[in-house]
């Protein structure tokens, strides 16, 4: 089955710190892949995406992702935390079945930056 | 600003009632979607729909209804067949078509509950 994982239900950093969030897939064929952000009663916002090339992707608000495609993995980094960042964090997988774009989601990850 | 907008914020549910949540793009957005989050779990895909007039069911169809009478707006009720409602709604929109590689724009969501 087609699936997304992560595997920290929860992630603490001190501010000014890396934070890493860990996302791992199983899927069929070449994956593109995309990491969400969502704030306290709010919409999914799109942080950045992988589709093909370099595999260190960049995105918003100083975030940035590595694809590793032996490792089945898109890890979300970044190299300073800010306490703003705190949030959860979706990572998806994008699969063209049955006629139609689904995403296929993992089960969040919280991060929590303290100051 | 072009985005996507969800209705009301806040809903609650008596027993046997029918309650329908909004969602309204103007971002001319071909497809959307509405997902059911709830805490641990993810997003989970209810329906989606490609064009006006098209719609079909996704892993948790059971328990609602949906229609796209007009390109923009992609109601969805929760009727009185789904037994545990209680929940975050989320509405999105792509206008990636057949193409896998976009991401889904978010509208603010619905939280459902029960009295």
């Amino acid at each position: 089955a087609q699936s997304v994982a992560q595997p920290e239900d929860q992630v603490k950093v001190a501010e000014g710190n890396p934070l890493t969030v860990k996302c791992t897939y199983s899927v069929s064929g070449n994956p593109y892949l995309f990491w969400y952000v969502q704030y306290p009663n709010r919409g999914l916002q799109f942080l950045l995406k992988y589709i093909t090339g370099d595999n260190l992707v960049k995105g918003s608000y100083g975030f940035e992702a590595e694809f590793n495609k032996s490792q089945t993995s898109f890890h979300l980094k970044k190299p300073s935390a800010l306490v703003s960042d705190s949030a959860l964090y979706f990572c998806a997988v994008s699969l063209f079945s049955g006629g139609y774009n689904k995403l296929i989601f993992g089960a969040g990850t919280r991060l929590a930056v303290h100051p | 600003d072009g985005g996507i907008t969800q209705s009301p914020k806040y809903l609650f549910r008596k027993e046997g009632q029918n309650v329908t949540l909004s969602c309204e793009q103007n971002l001319n957005h071909d497809a959307m979607y509405w997902y059911r989050q709830d805490p641990g779990q993810g997003l989970r895909l209810i329906y989606y729909s490609q064009i006006v007039n098209d719609f079909q069911k996704g892993d948790i169809a059971e328990g609602y209804s949906v229609s796209r009478e007009k390109k923009e707006s992609f109601p969805l009720t929760v009727t009185s067949a789904q037994k545990n409602p209680t929940a975050f709604y989320l509405c999105a929109s792509t206008g990636a078509g057949l193409m896998n590689n976009q991401p889904q724009h978010f509208g603010d969501g619905t939280r459902l509950s029960i009295l």
